[in-house]
């Protein structure tokens, strides 16, 4: 069975740091891409960033809201990966899925989300 | 930055066909995705490529894309279809990975 996990969520403060974690299972993760998606408290879903397969190099891109703020990085023998969260923002708050996909079929399985909340 | 456009709300009785559109500059070349979402829940890809349907997602959603406009359709709306559906594509350039707003079903 093809899953997700996310895990790593938490209460910081603005300004502060927050690492999520993303472990996969039933499918070969070097093969595809996984997404990050969030989606702030009552509102829509907003990509977050990708990390490409190995085919594609594990290029990784981001939104423009969190580029120089958010790393992700995988490990391929631990079948996970990660989410680097830095200068965190109130409007960064939200649940954050990590998401598995490939060039036809972007996102075609989800995690359940972790929660992220930035506070004072 | 890229924009796709939804309704904020669709709302039809069951057995009705609800369609949920989507517009944005680029869908004439770049691909739509359709996602459920149930309250709580989530998100499910529904359709994937304008108009293909993965395993185990009822025939009665499909997908369509002319021009500007992309739309999901499910035929024969079922209470247990309500949900909130989000479009996603890039722009021309496949810089900018977007949803759309988000439409919110209601079957009743």
């Amino acid at each position: 069975e093809v899953q997700l996990v996310e895990s790593g969520g938490g209460l910081v403060q603005p300004g502060g740091s927050l690492r999520l974690s993303c472990a996969v299972s039933g499918f070969t993760f070097s093969d595809h891409y996984i997404d990050w998606v969030r989606q702030a408290p009552g509102k829509g879903l907003e990509w977050v960033g990708r990390s490409r397969n190995k085919a594609n190099r594990y290029i990784t891109e981001y939104v423009a809201s969190v580029k120089g703020r958010f790393t992700i990085s995988r490990d391929d023998s631990q079948n996970s990966l990660s989410l680097q969260m830095n200068s965190l923002k109130i409007e960064d708050t939200a649940v954050y899925y990590c998401a598995r996909g490939s060039d036809s079929s972007p996102m075609d399985v989800w995690g359940k989300g972790t929660t992220v909340t930035v506070s004072s | 930055s890229y924009e796709l456009t939804q309704p904020p709300s669709v709302s039809v009785s069951p057995g009705q066909t609800a369609r949920i559109t989507c517009s944005g500059d680029s869908l004439p070349k770049k691909y739509a995705y359709w996602f459920q979402q149930k309250s709580g829940q989530a998100p499910v890809l529904v359709i994937h490529e304008d108009i293909k349907r993965p395993s185990g997602i009822p025939e009665r959603f499909s997908g369509s894309s002319s021009g500007t406009m992309a739309s999901l359709i499910i035929t024969g709306a079922q209470v247990e279809d309500e949900a909130d559906y989000y479009c996603y594509s890039t722009d021309s350039s496949g810089d900018h990975r977007v949803f759309g707003g988000g439409t919110k079903l209601t079957v009743l």
